[in-house]
């Protein structure tokens, strides 16, 4: 069965700073992995994604990802924190040889304090 | 990228009546769209997956009778809540993809229910 775990609830981090948002995984198969945003009451934006090829992904507003396989890991990082980063980041996995079923993480809250 | 419209963006109802939601693909065809409900502060659990022409399969625990989900086309995917309860309130989520397992969900903007 599929899994994702966000390990954290909140991330602080001052404007400037780099973050990282992480995301780990488990399928049967080969992961498509996924990062959306959602802002209050919206539904959720598309990032970045990993389907194959190379492990760093980029991204949206200047986010990407790294695609870890010996640790299932697909953490999120931006270099340089702003404040319009601050909202609620969702990691997904889909089961690259299943379904088309997507799994959500349970949500880690972004804060960029200025 | 792709867009997805879901309506009504917010509602209320009265306990014991129906409400519908609509989730539509406004530029590429969908043939597979998705429902998920969001609690506060809590991710997105996967309703039920539904393909264009065919019954909707619902996760474990979903009650079918309750959430009734039709895909009557390729860019129009409806949930109605039946008989709805105060704890049917909740902020519902529709995704559209279009059919290739290598491409991102696009996700509608939600609905806000509110039983009363």
């Amino acid at each position: 069965a599929q899994s994702v775990a966000q390990p954290e609830d909140q991330v602080n981090v001052a404007e400037g700073n780099p973050l990282t948002v992480k995301c780990t995984y488990s399928v049967s198969g080969n992961p498509y992995l996924f990062w959306y945003v959602q802002y209050p009451n919206r539904g959720l934006q598309f990032l970045l994604k990993y389907i194959t090829g190379d492990n760093l992904v980029k991204g949206s507003y200047g986010f990407e990802a790294e695609f870890n396989k010996s640790q299932t890991s697909f953490h999120l990082k931006k270099p340089s924190a702003l404040v319009s980063d601050s909202a609620l980041y969702f990691c997904a996995v889909r089961d690259g040889t299943g379904g088309f079923k997507t799994i959500f993480g349970a949500g880690t809250r972004l804060f960029v304090k200025a | 990228g792709a867009v997805v419209s879901q309506h009504p963006s917010r509602v209320i109802c009265k306990s014991g009546t129906s409400v519908k939601i609509e989730c539509r693909s406004l530029d590429f065809q969908a043939t597979t769209m998705f429902w998920y409900r969001q609690f506060p502060k809590k991710s997105l659990m996967l309703m039920a997956t539904s393909n264009e022409g065919s019954k909707a399969t619902y996760e474990q625990g979903v009650e079918k009778d309750k959430f009734l989900i039709n895909h009557a086309s390729l860019t129009l995917s409806t949930l109605t809540v039946t008989s709805a309860h105060p704890e049917d309130s909740s902020f519902y989520i529709c995704s559209a993809s279009s059919g290739m397992k290598n491409t991102e969900a696009f996700f509608g903007q939600g609905t806000r229910l509110t039983v009363v």
